[in-house]
């Protein structure tokens, strides 16, 4: 499948700070989706983005499909510590997802 | 409403060992997909079900793996021999709307192989 770039890699806050992850791909997505996935479960979608342009939030959840149909960004404000977990996006290319290396969050009360 | 349903959740087998998950999807969603987990990774896709067809089984390495959705609801995937290399998290995914990307995901099933 297509690569997806996701960015950072790992991120360390504390409890009340804002934070921003992104993905690039070098392929033109239809859909982007971002999916959140605790220690032993499976990813739980948080927001699915259809239009390039495209800014959609889920309460404390923001999230932009790009212009140019290639990349996508994820805000999360005042973290909080059960945002704790593993972000990762994905973006559909056609039937099924192709998901990036997730971005690995930590927050500290 | 239940969730998908994958068992089991854990299982640790010797190399060369056969071994097989199971997952029953959500009630009414004809999609299902089984995606591989490797430790730091994203989830890759193995094999996508329309029903019982499999429609999208690019991904899955045909020497060792299997998989079969006999009457379109639940579906096994079979791994004969295990390699060391296979010790990851299966996870089995629904949908009702292949086209919107909105899966659900199973808790998984991971995998050791010593």
């Amino acid at each position: 499948g297509q690569q997806l770039n996701q960015s950072p890699q790992s991120m360390f806050i504390q409890e009340g700070e804002d934070v921003s992850m992104n993905c690039t791909s070098s392929s033109i997505f239809n859909t982007w989706l971002w999916y959140k996935q605790d220690p032993g479960e499976g990813p739980v979608l948080l927001i699915a983005l259809y239009k390039a342009g495209e800014l959609t939030s889920n309460g404390r959840l923001t999230a932009q499909f790009g212009i140019t149909r290639k990349d996508s960004f994820l805000n999360i404000s005042a973290s909080i510590p059960s945002d704790v977990g593993i972000y990762f996006c994905a973006g559909n290319s056609g039937y099924a997802l192709n998901f990036g290396k997730g971005t690995s969050l930590l927050v500290t009360p | 409403e239940a969730g998908v349903v994958q068992s089991p959740r854990y299982k640790i087998i010797e190399k060369k060992q056969p071994v097989a998950f199971w997952c029953n999807p959500i009630s009414g969603h004809n999609t299902l997909y089984w995606y591989l987990q490797n430790l730091g990774q994203g989830p890759e896709l193995l094999i996508r079900y329309e029903n019982e067809e499999a429609v999208d089984d690019s991904q899955l390495p045909k020497d060792r793996f299997s998989a079969e959705r006999l009457k379109g609801v639940d579906s096994t995937l079979k791994i004969q021999p295990a390699e060391l290399g296979d010790s990851a998290v299966y996870l089995c995914a629904s949908t009702f709307d292949p086209g919107s990307g909105e899966l659900f995901f199973g808790e998984g099933s991971r995998l050791t192989v010593l």
